[in-house]
């Protein structure tokens, strides 16, 4: 299983783009990667997912260079709300049987 | 169209006692899974039902611990007796078909065995 590195915490102010980086360099050919979003007393909850280049829908964009060994979730004009930890999953879902294997996560603090 | 809902929310129990979770998945998701952090840890893969089998029980910590799913539908995570370290938040995720590594997490049941 490919082991993700991400940073503990990070701090930003409402209305500017957020980027949270993931490193896993020992990703495998059939690892996909996920994004999932916990705020407090609460859930995960499913954010973004992709292979390769960039996914984007209505909540974040994934950016993942040809290489794959990180990706970037980017979080446009964040908000008071956006405060969550976020956990960058890798690996291969279908064959895991959806087994999601959660690493420390990033808590991001958006802040007025 | 109702989430995936657990109960109770919150429960404290003596060591020794036993405490029965419940979840109830999103109506019609096949899979069922329960997950639980304890204190400082990372959240951690208990095991996976598909409809009423064990798929994959591999992060089961013990024989003190027995889940069932009953017809497919609901599922129950029994703890007996229950440990000090047994503390903990404990999830449950549905899913059903779409993207593998989407799925649905309840709200969870806050465990402390004192």
């Amino acid at each position: 299983l490919a082991k993700t590195t991400q940073p503990i915490s990070m701090d930003s102010y409402e209305g500017q783009e957020v980027n949270i980086t993931c490193s896993h360099n020992n990703i495998a050919t059939n690892d996909y990667i996920t994004w999932y979003q916990q705020f407090p007393s609460q859930g995960p909850r499913f954010i973004i997912q992709g292979y390769k280049t960039k996914v984007t829908n209505e909540v974040a964009s994934l950016f993942i260079p040809a290489d794959r060994k990180s990706s970037t979730l980017s979080l446009p004009r964040v908000s008071l709300s956006d405060t969550a930890v976020y956990y960058c999953l890798v690996g291969d879902l279908a064959g895991q049987g959806g087994k999601l294997i959660f690493g420390q996560g990033t808590e991001l603090s958006v802040k007025p | 169209e109702a989430g995936v809902t657990q109960f109770p929310s919150h429960s404290v129990i003596e060591k020794g006692q036993t405490v029965t979770l419940r979840c109830d998945p999103i109506s019609g998701h096949d899979n069922l899974y329960w997950y639980r952090r304890v204190m400082g840890k990372e959240i951690k893969f208990l095991l996976h039902f598909v409809k009423e089998s064990k798929q994959d029980e591999s992060g089961m910590p013990n024989n003190r611990f027995l889940a069932e799913r009953t017809g497919g539908t609901y599922s129950t995570l029994k703890v007996q007796p229950a440990e000090l370290e047994d503390s903990g938040v404990y999830f449950c995720a549905s899913s059903q078909g779409g993207r593998p590594g989407e799925a649905f997490f309840g709200q969870g049941t806050r465990l402390t065995v004192v």
